[in-house]
């Protein structure tokens, strides 16, 4: 398996335009994560997913985020409108539930979009 | 609300040396608890997960344990490398949450 794939790895974009980040989880895994990742504020939890229906959103800042993930294999981070305090790492990750629903087992993170607003 | 805290912030080492990271916790309601390593401009690597009801994992020259009831993770790595350089991050999933807690990291350099 390739692992958690993420597009863009970079993007630069002015404030006031719209972002998306695109994820592809491992194939088979149940559960999808968005994170993002500052200097300031280091590894937070945007949102997941539990076989591609959100669970817990409560991390997303703002309603300026949202995040779909239309099938098992694809998902995204919208940020409309954009602004400097965006600018961030992204990471998606994936993991497969073996334990019944009580919890998830490793993590498995992309590679990141580094996102700039200006 | 679970909070997790990483010391040291920064270590740096001569290769060979014996390096102790620590993770402490303050809700020992935990799921499980999970090493990661991040490599500048790199997403995050898996390195060990301890189940709540585990004491400890190894993986190569790497050990991890747990004590619950004091709220404590320690990393161990042996016969530290130059190749071990990186930021390492703990990150607990509390109980009845999926939702993971990260520490802010350890940054380890190791020279030669």
């Amino acid at each position: 398996d390739a692992g958690v794939i993420q597009s863009p790895r970079h993007e630069v974009t002015e404030m006031g335009q719209e972002v998306t980040l695109r994820c592809k989880p491992i194939s088979g895994h149940d559960y999808l994560f968005w994170y993002r990742q500052t200097m300031m504020r280091g590894l937070e939890l945007l949102i997941y997913f539990n076989n591609n229906v959100p669970i817990d959103d409560s991390g997303m800042p703002e309603d300026r985020f949202s995040a779909k993930m239309p099938n098992a294999s694809f998902s995204t981070l919208k940020i409309q409108p954009s602004e400097p305090r965006d600018s961030a790492v992204y990471f998606c990750a994936s993991s497969l539930d073996t334990r019944l629903g009580q919890s998830w087992e490793t993590q498995y993170f992309g590679p990141g979009t580094r996102l700039l607003v200006l | 609300k679970q909070e997790v805290t990483q010391i040291p912030a920064a270590l740096s080492v001569p290769e060979g040396e014996n390096l102790v990271l620590n993770c402490s916790f303050t809700d020992s309601a935990i799921y499980n608890l999970q090493w990661f390593r991040q490599d500048p401009g790199k997403g995050l690597t898996s390195l060990l997960l301890i189940q709540s009801s585990q004491r400890e994992q190894t993986s190569g020259r790497l050990n991890a344990s747990l004590d619950k009831s004091s709220g404590r993770s320690t990393l161990y790595i042996a016969a530290s490398q130059p190749g071990d350089s990186a930021t390492y991050l703990c990150a607990v999933i509390t109980g009845g949450s999926y939702i993971p807690t990260f520490g802010r990291g350890t940054s380890l350099i190791v020279h030669p």
